[in-house]
């Protein structure tokens, strides 16, 4: 299957830092990416769509000035979570659209913020 | 939002058929069912999807009503290394741009010995 690759797979960075954390997909070109939250024992909660060249659409309760999205190319989206808080410790996964419209994942990236 | 309900928890004996069910009711004429599990700490693996007729692929069999309100995922053999949690989803037809995947809370499979 293809192949979602995320980086970092997991961070620890102090509060009041800015954390980057990509994702790619690395045999397919994808127009469009999906960036989920899980917390601890809960399922995914859908953050965004990201579509290339455009601005990233947010979930409702979601702060797009917390958790900047950029998607410059059909390989590569980032999530920028800015000025970190402990509150925002949590696993970070990321998908890819395929142009079969299939959806492949990322193997999450884990961010603790002291 | 997401449109299925699942058990909580399931367990299943090692080498048995593990049937995970899943109730999709307010399902529509252009959804198809999605599974996929997602194994801790890591991203969710895509196992099978259909629309209306049952679909079997290396990894498990979808089976889906007739009137499409519900479906069962099937791991013919399960082992220990399909202990994960299983989530159901229903989602526009694959072609379609932009859809999203809304995961709902899955059922956590554990394959005992």
């Amino acid at each position: 299957g293809a192949v979602v690759s995320q980086h970092p797979s997991w961070v620890i960075c102090k509060s009041g830092t800015s954390v980057k954390i990509e994702c790619r997909s690395l045999d397919f070109q994808a127009t469009t990416m999906f960036w989920y939250r899980q917390f601890p024992k809960q399922s995914l909660m859908l953050m965004a769509t990201s579509n290339e060249g455009s601005k990233a659409t947010y979930e409702q309760g979601v702060e797009k000035d917390k958790f900047l999205i950029n998607h410059a190319s059909l390989t590569l989206s980032t999530l920028t979570v800015t000025s970190a808080h402990p509150e925002d410790s949590s696993f970070y996964i990321c998908s890819a659209r395929a142009n079969t419209g299939e959806l492949f994942f990322g193997e999450g990236s884990r961010l603790t913020v002291l | 939002d997401a449109k299925t309900t699942q058990p909580p928890s399931m367990d299943c004996a090692e080498g048995r058929a593990a049937n995970l069910p899943c109730n999709h009711s307010t399902i529509s004429g252009n959804e198809y069912v999605y599974w996929y599990r997602q194994i801790h700490s890591q991203g969710p693996q895509y196992i099978i999807h259909g629309l209306k007729n049952n679909e079997t692929n290396e990894m498990a069999s979808l089976i889906i009503t007739e009137d499409r309100k519900s479906s069962t995922l099937i791991l013919p053999h399960a082992t220990l290394r399909d202990t994960a949690v299983y989530y159901c989803i229903v989602r526009v037809a694959p072609a379609n741009t932009g859809n999203q995947f809304y995961f709902g809370t899955g059922t956590s499979l554990t394959v005992i010995p």
